[in-house]
């Protein structure tokens, strides 16, 4: 039973534009989120996190959003470069945010198109 | 500061066989933790290891073992291997336990003949 979901498997995005990549999660003890980025035969590299207290994190082109009452998260990417083009996965964690226990999602592959 | 190194990187075994992979994390990381990534299910969480304590076990057979030394390299062990272990393992190290930023090793490709 998957308690960290990415329905998208692939989102194809022109250069420029905003990508949305989204999550949804079932585990109300999840405290802490947070979304990798991964290119082919390289380890995931950690983007952006947010905690349950908050509902938006910003970093440069990356803004993450949390609805916690719809188990929701989404990250935005604007403007969205051909360099994105990459595997993001989503995570996340419970009780105080220990990284080592991450549950992560299957994974969203964003192609940007110049 | 050199990142987390994982050896080898590509391995070849055969159904039955058992296999050791190695992780050395980034130098003054003190956490360890190890993930299964395959097409299917993506990462899953295997274990982590703290102070040469296993902290955390994930959802996995008793045939995935680690163990992490006194400089914190790690080593994780895969017995009596199935064809279902074919997998990149991922290695993954941090500062201390808590909220700290993960950083992953480039993996270790098994495949299971």
């Amino acid at each position: 039973d998957q308690q960290v979901k990415q329905n998208s498997p692939s989102l194809s995005v022109q250069e420029g534009r905003i990508s949305i990549l989204n999550c949804d999660y079932t585990n109300s003890m999840f405290d802490y989120f947070l979304w990798y980025k991964k290119y082919p035969a390289e380890g995931p590299t950690f983007l952006i996190s947010i905690s349950s207290i908050k509902d938006k994190n910003e970093d440069g082109r990356f803004t993450v959003f949390l609805n916690k009452s719809a188990k929701h998260l989404s990250l935005h990417i604007v403007p969205s470069q051909p360099g994105d083009s990459a595997v993001y996965f989503c995570a996340a964690s419970e009780n105080g945010g220990s990284q080592g226990n991450l549950i992560f999602g299957k994974g969203t592959k964003l192609s940007v198109k110049p | 500061k050199a990142g987390v190194t994982q050896t080898p990187r590509y391995l070849i075994k055969t159904r039955g066989q058992q296999v050791t992979l190695s992780c050395s994390p980034i130098s003054g990381h003190r956490s360890v933790s190890w993930y299964q990534q395959t097409p299917g299910q993506g990462l899953q969480f295997l274990f982590e290891y703290f102070s040469e304590t296993q902290r955390n076990k994930g959802n996995f057979p008793g045939r995935f073992s680690g163990r992490q030394f006194s400089n914190s390299r790690s080593e994780m062990n895969v017995s009596t291997l199935e064809l279902g272990d074919s997998a990149l393992y991922l290695c993954a190290s941090s500062l201390d336990r808590g909220n700290e930023k993960l950083f992953f090793g480039s993996g270790t490709q098994l495949s299971v003949l």
